[in-house]
């Protein structure tokens, strides 16, 4: 089955430490990208990437890396930078152009104490 | 720039009701437009989509027309049913000089009563 996965569903972390969030797809899909979900608010880009070892800043980055060695894969660190990191993250991926919608996975739940 | 604006919520309906939900956006361009759902402790599914103007994206009963005049993309459904319960999100496609990037509106939450 096709699809983007993200693990883990949960995820708990003491303040201070760096925690990185998985994100894989085997839809072939060029493009992918990193959001943030706060309770009842709207998703907000932090990082996307539209080719393999090229990577640019969304709107809220401060705090957040990314690596994108393989299509398939793009993996996102919250650093002990980020002032509030409990949320819910969403990755997605899509092909380029304009006509292709993203698809998203299930979501990964930080919370930090 | 480029933005979507959506109406507001929450949504409350009784169980056959009809629904609509406003959205309006801002682009450059042709932009495709999609609406999203989103139910509790999930990611986004897309609903429908329409990627050129008068176009109409349907899907599970929901209708959406891309009206280049108004630049509007309403999401109708005409009875709705408890399981549509969810957050609805309008977005849109643009091109900027770093790819084709999106820009979602800020979610419109929708309970479906019996």
């Amino acid at each position: 089955d096709g699809g983007i996965t993200q693990s883990p569903k949960y995820l708990f972390r003491k303040e201070g430490q760096n925690v990185t969030l998985s994100c894989e797809q085997n839809l072939n899909h060029d493009a992918m990208y990193w959001y943030r979900q706060d309770p009842g608010q709207g998703l907000r880009l932090i990082y996307y990437s539209q080719i393999v070892n090229d990577f640019q800043k969304g709107d809220i980055a401060e705090g957040y890396s990314v690596s994108r060695e393989k299509k398939e894969s793009f993996p996102l660190t919250v650093t002990s930078a980020q002032k509030n990191p409990t949320a819910f993250y969403l990755c997605a991926s899509s092909f380029s152009g304009l006509a292709y919608e993203q698809y998203f996975g299930p979501g990964t739940r930080l919370t930090v104490t | 720039g480029n933005s979507v604006t959506q109406m507001e919520g929450p949504v409350t309906l009784s169980e056959e009701a009809f629904l609509t939900i406003n959205c309006t956006y801002t682009a450059t361009g042709y932009p495709s437009l999609f609406w999203y759902v989103q139910y509790p402790g999930e990611g986004l599914q897309l609903l429908l989509k329409a990627t050129k103007a008068d176009d109409k994206g349907s899907n599970k009963g929901f209708e959406a027309t891309y009206r280049k005049e108004t630049t509007s993309f309403h999401l109708e459904k005409g009875s709705v049913q408890v399981s549509d319960s969810a957050v609805y999100f309008c977005a849109l496609s643009s091109y900027s000089n770093t790819g084709n990037q999106f820009y979602f509106g800020t979610g419109t939450s929708l309970t479906v009563i019996p």
